[in-house]
């Protein structure tokens, strides 16, 4: 059964800072990663995704790493705005490999950008 | 991409009445998820539906509380059943898009059970 942790749960940071948020997963046969945000009292949007097969990847100032081995992503924020205000959650496949389109989310870091 | 709505967005029910919560997408998809989102909580999910065939629930859910409901390729109902406190939640839909998986959701419905 898949695990989801997310590091740190909460991060209060001054805008312009770069910030690193980590999420580590238990059942490595994954065949992706996904990232979402979360604005209060809404829906997920979909940030970035990351194949079993790709190391990264990127969208405009978000950066996003996956290290099976060891059971590990991180998402990078570059230069963060108060608008990158939000919760960010990571999901995995429940079932590592087998389960596709069902996930398993941590419990998501809450991020406070401050003018 | 899909684009996916959901109605009601938000309900304010008393407890032992039911809500039936619509999911809409704009493309065609063959399975369509259902999470639960409590207070302060993650996601969890509920159940998977499938057009043509009877819903697949996960452990701690049971179809008798949860009817699902999947009569064509772009659309789903999820029914939440004589409700308690306790259900009060935001209930969202997914689907997954494309060879790659990659999930989308909709905007999620806010219950509060009274």
């Amino acid at each position: 059964k898949q695990e989801v942790t997310q590091i740190p749960a909460a991060l209060s940071v001054p805008e312009g800072e770069n910030l690193v948020l980590n999420c580590s997963f238990t059942d490595s046969a994954i065949y992706n990663l996904q990232w979402f945000r979360q604005d209060p009292g809404k829906g997920l949007t979909s940030l970035l995704l990351i194949q079993s097969s790709q190391r990264e990847q990127t969208s405009g100032r978000l950066n996003a790493s996956l290290d099976k081995s060891s059971g590990r992503s991180t998402l990078y924020i570059a230069a963060s705005q108060p608008g990158d205000s939000a919760t960010y959650l990571c999901a995995g496949p429940n079932a590592g490999g087998t389960s596709y389109g069902k996930l398993t989310f941590g419990q998501g870091t809450i991020l406070t950008v401050h003018p | 991409s899909a684009v996916i709505s959901q109605k009601p967005s938000r309900d304010i029910c008393q407890r032992g009445t039911s809500l039936t919560i619509q999911c809409q997408v704009d493309s065609q998809v063959t399975m369509m998820f259902w999470y639960r989102q409590q207070p302060g909580q993650s996601l969890t999910l509920i159940a998977t539906a499938n057009q043509g065939s009877e819903a697949t629930y996960e452990s701690g859910f049971v179809i008798d509380k949860f009817p699902i409901s999947r009569p064509n390729l772009t659309f789903s109902t999820l029914t939440v059943s004589n409700m308690s406190p306790e259900d009060s939640s935001i209930y969202l839909c997914s689907v997954d898009a494309g060879s790659s998986y990659e999930q989308y959701f909709g905007p999620g419905t806010r219950l509060t059970v009274t």
